[in-house]
């Protein structure tokens, strides 16, 4: 156990369906960081939040969203969704920077879009 | 874009055969880290490297930053089942404040 909690572990969507992804970070880490991984992409982030605020955007699409609540969990929203957002979402968190600490992963949650 | 690329893309070996995975850019990079992801898992950070030429020991696994900071690679002695997954590297260089993910590289180990 990683201490990053996420939820659900696999879901299955329709196109056009909108679903949360939820993120709890290791107890004491401020920093929330959203990855997709696909076969043909391979670990892409998405976004960051630090303490509440979102701090940097990657690869995200507009239908895709997230915040960070007070008590530190995440959540990821992604809606009108495409066969093409069927991939592995992980959440990571870290202790401070993390080219000095690294990332500590969930899981993942595996969304399969039908 | 940060760019690193991972070979090979994939390996399989027999159980007690050592093997050797590189992680090159073109970029110059002040951090490189390698993590191991098993099926249904996460990435697990192995090991960070920040000083060119740094040599780094996890047991069979051993790490080393190039000299110029654009280049890492993994080396595992004696491999073994347990050491099967997939083996990515990430970089962070000064110009961004995200670590980039290398391609991977799926490792194979069979009894």
């Amino acid at each position: 156990d990683s201490g990053v909690t996420q939820t659900p572990k696999h879901l299955i969507t329709a196109t056009g369906q909108r679903v949360t992804l939820r993120c709890s970070p290791r107890s004491g880490d401020l920093s929330v960081y959203w990855y997709q991984q696909s076969l043909d992409q391979g670990l892409q982030f998405l976004i960051h939040y630090y303490n509440g605020e979102e701090r940097a955007k990657g690869n995200i699409l507009e239908r895709f969203s997230a915040q960070q609540f007070p008590d530190l969990h995440s959540e990821l929203n992604l809606s009108s969704l495409e066969l093409g957002d069927s991939a592995l979402y992980f959440c990571a968190s870290s202790s401070g920077t993390p080219a000095n600490y690294g990332y500590t992963f969930g899981s993942g949650t595996r969304l399969t879009v039908v | 874009t940060q760019l690193l690329e991972q070979s090979p893309q994939f390996l399989s070996i027999q159980e007690g055969e050592n093997l050797t995975v590189y992680c090159n850019s073109s970029s110059v990079f002040s951090s490189l880290q390698w993590y191991r992801q098993e099926p249904g898992e996460g990435p697990v950070l192995l090991v960070t490297v920040v000083t060119g030429g740094e040599v780094k020991k996890l047991k069979r696994l051993t790490f080393q930053f190039g000299d110029a900071r654009k280049d890492s690679s993994l080396h595992i002695t004696a491999a073994q089942p347990g050491d099967t997954g997939l083996y990515l590297c990430a970089g962070k260089n000064t110009g961004f404040q995200k670590l980039v993910f290398g391609t991977g590289t799926r490792l194979l180990v069979s009894p």
